[in-house]
């Protein structure tokens, strides 16, 4: 098992640009997560999806959208990338909100 | 809005030394809590699930201890290694299923 993959790895933007991180689990894991860290900041919450067919806004949505495209599959897209979100971005998955997780190996993107 | 603290922010030993790490958070009306280990530019590897009922969980040479009442955690790990050097968190899920991580511990375990 792959367990959580994220791609790409890395991405370099420019500040207006648009783009889709991708992130797929393996685990027939019912809920799906996206996170930020920023040093200094720990973790945060963008967007999360409790089971398929739902999505729900966490602690910083604002610039960010998401599809839960099926059960395996959950996207984060910038639509108009600014400075204020270079991260560090991961995705993570669970069999219940709530239940033990499981993060991806992250995407680093820097926007210039 | 729940608050999670883990002190030291860093921290330093020789190899074969056992080791605690803490984790504190406000408020005690949790489901579960969760250690994670992360290495650097790496994500997160899951280490330890402790739910509300249970006092603590076992993993090899690994011990996570829950005391819901003070509002503390603490990871235990015994004659550590220069392989455990990596940050620490801690996160904290609540009743209403929400993740609340610390800022973690950044461990060096020196030869």
């Amino acid at each position: 098992n792959a367990g959580v993959t994220q791609t790409p790895k890395f991405q370099v933007l420019k500040t207006g640009q648009s783009m889709t991180l991708q992130c797929a689990q393996d685990m027939n894991h019912n809920s799906m997560y996206w996170y930020r860290q920023d040093p200094g900041m720990g973790l945060r919450l963008i967007y999360y999806s409790a089971s398929e067919g739902t999505t729900d806004k966490g602690e910083v949505p604002n610039g960010y959208n998401v599809s839960r495209l099926n059960k395996r599959e959950f996207s984060l897209r910038l639509e108009s990338a600014a400075p204020s979100q270079t991260s560090v971005y991961f995705c993570a998955s669970s069999e219940a909100p709530g239940w033990e997780k499981y993060f991806g190996p992250g995407t680093r993107l820097t926007v210039t | 809005k729940q608050e999670v603290t883990q002190i030291p922010a860093a921290l330093s030993v020789p190899e074969g030394e056992n080791l605690v790490l803490n984790c504190s958070f406000t408020d005690s009306a949790i489901y579960n809590l969760q250690w994670f280990r992360q290495d650097p530019g790496k994500g997160l590897t899951s280490l330890l699930l402790i739910q509300s009922s249970q006092r603590e969980q076992t993993s090899g040479r690994l011990n996570a201890s829950l005391d819901k009442s003070s509002g503390r955690s603490t990871l235990y790990i015994a004659a550590s290694q220069p392989g455990d050097s990596a940050t620490y968190l801690c996160a904290v899920i609540n009743t209403g299923n929400q993740f609340y991580f610390g800022t973690g511990t950044s461990l060096t375990v020196i030869p």
